[in-house]
């Protein structure tokens, strides 16, 4: 595996379950990142961590809860979403924070249903 | 004000003809700035980052006017291929946080 990985690609949950998604960087990074897609709107910064420290929570509701267990792994623990909170949840990854100046590399990231 | 802002279009280009579009920024303090490109259904990735004497990569072009806070994209010779959204991207407030707009769509046409 190259780069960045996400699963699963496409989910569909409802209100009430409890589900995960999967970020694998392959890339030997020290930061990483949750961002949401949602149709017509800019990409949103949710999480970031560096060195499996997060550093910035981006007023993201607590139905949303990252996990870093290590540098090259990311979690984002899901429970009890809206319909509003279905999007494309992308993935990713940068050598160091830096200042926001090193490139991003993005997953394929996972298109999220919420019903 | 919004942190990037970007005419979403669509921009329907003519293949082989040319085309530019601005993203206005409203953080003066921004030091780093970035063209991604995204198709359709797939993730971001880097087009080119913009610097302060404007450079070149083949049939882009990218500037940047900090005077008036905003940052350009030309695309000369248009293939079908250069079909996409393109992302402005600045790095926001506070060090670690990209801002990104939501993105200028090209279609280009036969």
């Amino acid at each position: 595996e190259t780069g960045v990985t996400q699963t699963p690609r496409h989910l569909v949950m409802g209100m009430t379950n409890k589900k995960s998604l999967k970020c694998e960087q392959h890339l030997g990074h020290n930061a990483m990142y949750w961002y949401k897609q949602s149709a017509k709107k800019p990409l949103e910064l949710m999480f970031v961590y560096s060195l499996e420290e997060r550093v910035e929570n981006n007023s993201v509701p607590s139905r949303f809860s990252p996990e870093c267990p290590n540098s090259s792994h990311l979690f984002l623990h899901l429970h009890t979403l809206q319909p509003e909170d279905s999007a494309l949840y992308l993935c990713a990854s940068s050598q160091d924070l830096g200042g926001a100046t090193y490139e991003q590399y993005f997953g394929p990231g996972t298109r999220l249903t919420v019903t | 004000r919004k942190e990037v802002e970007q005419d979403p279009g669509p921009f329907n280009v003519p293949e082989g003809a040319t085309v530019a579009f601005n993203c206005t920024y409203s953080n003066s303090a921004s030091q780093s700035f970035f063209w991604y490109r995204q198709d359709c259904r797939k993730e971001p990735k880097l087009l080119m980052s913009v610097y302060s004497s404007g450079n070149e990569d083949g049939r882009f072009t990218a500037q940047l006017n900090r005077a008036s806070q905003y940052i350009s994209l030309l695309i000369r010779d248009s293939k079908l291929s250069d079909s996409a959204t393109y992302l402005c991207v600045v790095n926001g407030d506070g060090n670690n946080r990209l801002a990104f707009g939501k993105g200028n769509q090209v279609v280009v046409i036969p």
